[in-house]
């Protein structure tokens, strides 16, 4: 089972410029999750989708990020401007909602560094 | 709100001898708990959860974790640190199951030889 799945995994941008993120998450997963991370910090929530519906985004800087999941399943996170302190890793993770525990699996993230 | 404490960013133990890596929580609700590694360049990788069921979790590569209510603790141990152990250490919580994580601030580990 192939498992999630982002590109690209390093992007440099210069400071103003725009920047998009993909994510294709775990067949069959239903909802998909955008974490950012820090340098020597955990993760932290951006916005998680059930299907096509963002669910949580209240962690989302909406005057310069967006997030859309067209059709349920790959998803597109976006930085319009960029700003130096955008830099850091931008985690995808998705899962299995329904019954039981479904844990979060992660992406390899990308590396984003703006200059 | 929930939150995660991991005591110590830096660990550092002997090849062979016991990993203790602790994490305290706060959350008004029964929480969902987990422990995920990351190694360099790569996301994160899932160690083991707290289901309820017992409070002594083993997860994968020989770690375990106990749950203690008492103490708001779920410690991540294995009795013998191997070269491979070297990485992150992530504890997380959740309110729901499958609602956002919330993530302490890792510990890194090292295994010296």
């Amino acid at each position: 089972e192939a498992g999630v799945v982002q590109s690209p995994r390093y992007k440099i941008i210069e400071k103003k410029q725009p920047v998009a993120f993909w994510c294709n998450p775990i067949s069959g997963h239903n909802t998909l999750y955008w974490y950012l991370q820090n340098l020597g910090q955990g993760p932290e929530l951006l916005i998680r989708y059930e299907n096509e519906e963002a669910v949580d985004d209240s962690q989302l800087p909406k005057d310069r990020f967006s997030a859309e999941r067209l059709k349920g399943v790959d998803s597109t996170l976006k930085i319009q401007p960029a700003e130096l302190g955008d830099s850091a890793v931008y985690l995808c993770a998705s899962s299995l909602s329904g019954q039981g525990i479904h844990e979060q699996y992660f992406g390899p993230g990308t590396r984003l560094t703006v200059t | 709100a929930q939150s995660v404490t991991q005591l110590g960013s830096h660990v550092s133990v002997s090849e062979g001898a016991l990993v203790l890596l602790r994490c305290n929580y706060s959350s008004s609700v029964p929480p969902y708990l987990f422990w995920y590694v990351q190694y360099p360049n790569q996301g994160l990788q899932l160690l083991l959860k707290y289901t309820s069921a017992a409070t002594l979790v083993k997860g994968i590569n020989g770690f375990e974790a106990e749950f203690k209510k008492s103490e708001t603790s779920f410690h991540l141990t294995k009795p013998s640190a191997h070269m491979s152990d070297a990485a992150e250490y992530f504890c997380a919580v959740s309110k729901t199951s499958g609602s956002r994580l919330t993530f302490g601030e890792g510990t890194q580990l090292t295994v010296n030889p």
